[in-house]
């Protein structure tokens, strides 16, 4: 079943190609960061994460990057595929509260092509 | 598959009743989140739970309550359900008080429908 909202922003990209999902924050407190996917039916799945002082950060197949001066952080997807397909959402973990929680953005839908 | 367990999977119950949702989070995590998703509004944090104590709140109605048991298990109520509360409720565990130490890991949720 379905799992997230109707209205999200939505990537189509080919198989195989690179994918580029971007995030802005609006908060200069925020010093931690989280790349979740969550496909159909399931709840968000950890990818990445990436701390304020970095401005990138790699795992399999994904890059993080981090801009503090315009506050934007994008993920990277290196030859995507079938499987990436799926909500993606970034989170921020605020430094000026008790740091107990993540705040998340409204989701981006990567669709993949065949 | 993140380790946290969820129950029940759906739940289907009318308006003015009441529920409870179960987590169980990964071996050794002692913080359980829970949130709520819903269509128009993504996913928003409920509440914060580390080795059975209250560690914070976010937007939760005085309708919903939750716990965390000795065992580390966690248990959402909601009471006077209204058509609104029909969402996704998802629980998150993880080893650290602090998000900002430790990513959450998420259970696969509980679909509640409320008629």
């Amino acid at each position: 079943g379905e799992s997230v909202g109707l209205h999200l922003p939505t990537l189509s990209v080919q198989e195989g190609d690179n994918s580029i999902i971007n995030c802005a924050y609006s908060n200069s407190a925020s010093d931690y960061f989280i790349w979740y996917k969550q496909e159909s039916g399931k709840g968000p799945q950890f990818i990445i994460d990436i701390r304020s002082n970095m401005d990138k950060r790699q795992g399999q197949r994904v890059t993080v990057l981090l801009n503090k001066t315009v506050k934007h952080l994008s993920l990277q997807i290196a030859a995507t595929q079938p499987g990436d397909s799926a909500v993606y959402f970034c989170a921020e973990n605020r430094a000026n509260n008790a740091g107990n929680m993540l705040t998340f953005g409204g989701g981006t839908r990567l669709m993949v092509k065949p | 598959d993140s380790g946290v367990t969820q129950t029940p999977k759906h739940l289907i119950t009318a308006t003015g009743q009441r529920v409870t949702l179960r987590c169980s989070p990964r071996s050794g995590d002692l913080s359980v989140y829970w949130y709520q998703q819903s269509l128009d509004q993504g996913l928003q944090f409920l509440i914060q739970y580390y080795n059975g104590e209250e560690r914070a709140k976010g937007n939760i109605l005085e309708r919903f309550s939750a716990q965390q048991f000795p065992d580390l298990h966690s248990e959402l109520n909601l009471s006077s359900l209204e058509l609104g509360d029909s969402a996704l409720y998802f629980c998150a565990s993880s080893v650290d008080v602090s998000a900002r130490n430790s990513p959450l890991h998420f259970g696969n949720g509980t679909r509640l429908t409320v008629t």
